[in-house]
């Protein structure tokens, strides 16, 4: 079945660890996103990719880094993971068009302690 | 601020019932909105899209209306049934003519039986 997958499901890290999330598509969508999704303040753009090669900062990047070496994966780093950065972590991605729909993957369940 | 609002209270409707969603923004002259539905444990899926010069857009038993003068849309399910129950997100490009949708915190729908 064409969509997103992302791992790990649920992971629980000790702050200063580094953590990366894992992200892949295989509808041959142009741009990828990550948003993190926090009980009272809804979605929020992380990290975003046009095309392969190319990355954008959204609303919330600090304490991110992602890559795009290739259409199909777009992976998210927490270098030193801080409870803050506690959250549910959603890949999508899309068509690049006028009124882009997204499709997400079904999400990170990351605990910082 | 909130940039999108939508209702944080849970509306609680009866079965059969149409329930009515409000997505309501300022400031902003959005050239789409999307409204999106969330499932416990889910990533959002993509439900209806309806453009600026559009006023209204349905799907089976949805109906999405937009109002660019009052900067609010609508969102109807009507014959409501319990596994409509959910989670209903609205997004627009708040950079008018961005690909990418920043999304309201969403509201809560629970269709009794």
């Amino acid at each position: 079945i064409a969509g997103i997958t992302q791992a790990p499901t649920s992971q629980i890290l000790a702050a200063g660890r580094r953590m990366t999330l894992r992200c892949t598509q295989d509808m041959r969508h142009n741009a990828m996103y990550w948003y993190r999704q926090d009980l009272g303040l809804g979605l929020r753009l992380i990290h975003y990719s046009n095309t392969a090669g190319t990355t954008g900062k959204g609303e919330v990047p600090d304490g991110y880094s992602v890559s795009r070496a290739n259409t199909d994966d777009f992976p998210l780093t927490l270098a030193s993971a801080v409870p803050s950065q506690t959250s549910v972590y959603f890949c999508a991605s899309s068509e690049v068009s006028g009124a882009n729909v997204l499709t997400f993957g079904a999400g990170s369940r990351l605990t910082v302690l | 601020s909130q940039k999108i609002e939508q209702n944080s209270e849970a509306l609680n409707i009866q079965e059969g019932k149409t329930a009515t969603l409000t997505c309501n923004y300022t400031n902003y002259s959005p050239a789409y909105l999307q409204w999106y539905r969330q499932d416990p444990g889910r990533g959002p899926v993509f439900l209806l899209l309806i453009r600026e010069n559009e006023k209204e857009k349905r799907k089976e038993r949805l109906k999405v209306t937009f109002d660019t003068t009052l900067k609010q849309s609508l969102f109807h399910i009507t014959a409501s049934q319990p596994a409509d129950s959910a989670t209903y997100l609205c997004a627009l490009d708040i950079n008018r003519g961005s690909y990418i949708p920043t999304f309201g915190r969403g509201t809560s729908l629970i269709v009794h039986p």
